[in-house]
């Protein structure tokens, strides 16, 4: 099946860590990503993690798979302001072609 | 170096026109693909191309097409324009086409029907 669910919005305090969460469906998925789009952008390549590894860590961000549960978090450590957006969680499907959540709208407060 | 380039970058087009949208990859990126994004959603799958040959198409009607240039470059061409077709048109390139070859995405196309 094709089907991502992610929180559909997100509060945090400026300096804080954020931590998305996301649910996939397919168990057969070999990658898992992360974008991140602002207002009136395109998608943008946070990372992306392969299904045989449980942590990933690229220096502010770390991403945690939990393939049993089918559960994908990706943790922002010290929030910024520029990190303002809506992030998506995505799933390869068939080798070829990404099925995305609705995405996560983060809002970062002084 | 640049990276995955779209034209034009707003539309405003009226029920029944045609429309056709333009990509140029990542240099060196031999597959591009295609996603439409509604406002409030994630995109959804459109096509794949990797060498100028569609690898998968997704649940859009015919009225969608598309094709790949010995350049690389593509188009989306959609016909008969519906109000629902109004949405954000977004092109991914990636190395080759497969799930270890991460797609890049441009900044889009914000197409109105009207």
């Amino acid at each position: 099946g094709e089907d991502v669910e992610q929180s559909l919005f997100l509060s945090v305090r400026e300096g804080d860590s954020s931590v998305i969460n996301c649910t996939y469906t397919d168990s057969s998925s070999t990658y898992l990503y992360w974008y991140k789009q602002e207002p009136g952008a395109g998608l943008q390549l946070l990372t992306y993690i392969f299904s045989n590894m449980d942590m990933k860590q690229d220096q502010r961000l770390t991403v945690l798979l939990n393939k049993k549960d089918k559960h994908l978090s990706l943790r922002i450590a010290d929030t910024q302001t520029g990190d303002s957006a809506i992030y998506f969680c995505a799933e390869s499907i068939d080798d070829y072609k990404l099925s995305f959540g609705a995405g996560t709208t983060v809002t970062v407060r002084a | 170096d640049a990276g995955v380039t779209q034209s034009p970058t707003h539309l405003i087009k009226t029920r029944g026109q045609h429309v056709t949208l333009r990509c140029s990859p990542i240099s060196g990126h031999k597959s591009v693909s295609w996603y439409q994004q509604v406002l409030g959603q994630g995109p959804q799958f459109i096509f794949q191309y990797y060498e100028k040959e569609e690898r998968g198409r997704g649940n859009f009607p015919d009225r969608f097409s598309a094709r790949q240039f010995p350049n690389y470059s593509s188009e989306l061409n959609v016909n008969a324009l519906l109000l629902g077709d109004s949405a954000l048109y977004l092109c991914a390139s990636s190395l080759a086409g497969t799930e270890n070859s991460p797609l890049h995405f441009g900044n889009g196309t914000r197409l109105t029907v009207t």
